[in-house]
């Protein structure tokens, strides 16, 4: 396995229409995460799956953002009716269930525009 | 507010200078990770930080977890161009069960050939 993998990796999209994001995480981790990251600013998490089960969502993601793990596998992140200031980069990461040790692998981030 | 501050923000370096940024925070965290970014990529995690006063060592780059688990550093020694990056430290809330991490902004450093 090479890592956690996220397509597509570059997207530019009009204000208003909707975009969704794959995420592919490392086999057998458990746990998988959405962060956004924008221009000079560190991560911000986004939501949280345990298996197929979202555990935990930001504030951040409006009623315009949905997560899906179905089958807990592979995640998807739609956003409907983009706005500018979604342009952002989308990280997801995944992580084996370590207690006390929450080692988080990244991926390569899907850089989204909105125009 | 960030949980984390990180400084300094911005850090321009030669060749073979050592330097050390910083990681802190008011709250106690259960483990601490240090991430390097490059622009366009994904953070690539370096270390894992778990017990307060633990020391580890990759190559030239030194991590340290505070005692009172509330603080990190990173040393680096003869810093080469190939260290060039985004230097992100993410920590997990004690109090928390879930493991959402906790970023800072980040150390922008730079190493002039």
């Amino acid at each position: 396995d090479t890592g956690v993998s996220q397509d597509p990796r570059h997207k530019i999209t009009k204000r208003g229409q909707n975009v969704t994001f794959r995420c592919d995480p490392i086999s057998e981790h458990n746990r998988l995460y959405w962060y956004r990251q924008t221009l000079g600013q560190g991560p911000e998490f986004l939501t949280y799956f345990q298996n197929e089960a979202q555990l935990e969502k930001s504030r951040l993601l409006s009623d315009r953002f949905s997560a899906e793990r179905p089958k807990g596998s592979f995640s998807t992140l739609e956003i409907q009716r983009t706005e500018q200031g979604d342009s952002a980069m989308y990280l997801c990461a995944s992580s084996p269930r370590v207690v006390y040790q929450e080692t988080q692998y990244f991926g390569p981030g899907t850089r989204l525009l909105v125009l | 507010t960030q949980l984390l501050e990180q400084s300094p923000q911005f850090l321009s370096i030669q060749e073979g200078e050592n330097l050390t940024v910083y990681c802190n925070s008011s709250s106690v965290f259960s483990s601490l990770q240090w991430y390097r970014q490059e622009p366009g990529e994904g953070p690539v995690l370096l270390v894992t930080v778990v017990t307060g006063g633990e020391v580890k060592k990759l190559k030239r780059l030194t991590f340290q977890f505070g005692d009172a688990r509330k603080d990190s550093s990173l040393h680096i020694t003869a810093a080469q161009p190939g260290d060039t990056g985004l230097y992100l430290c993410a920590g997990t809330d004690r109090g928390s069960t879930l493991g959402r991490l906790y970023f800072g902004r980040g150390t922008q450093l730079t190493v002039w050939p």
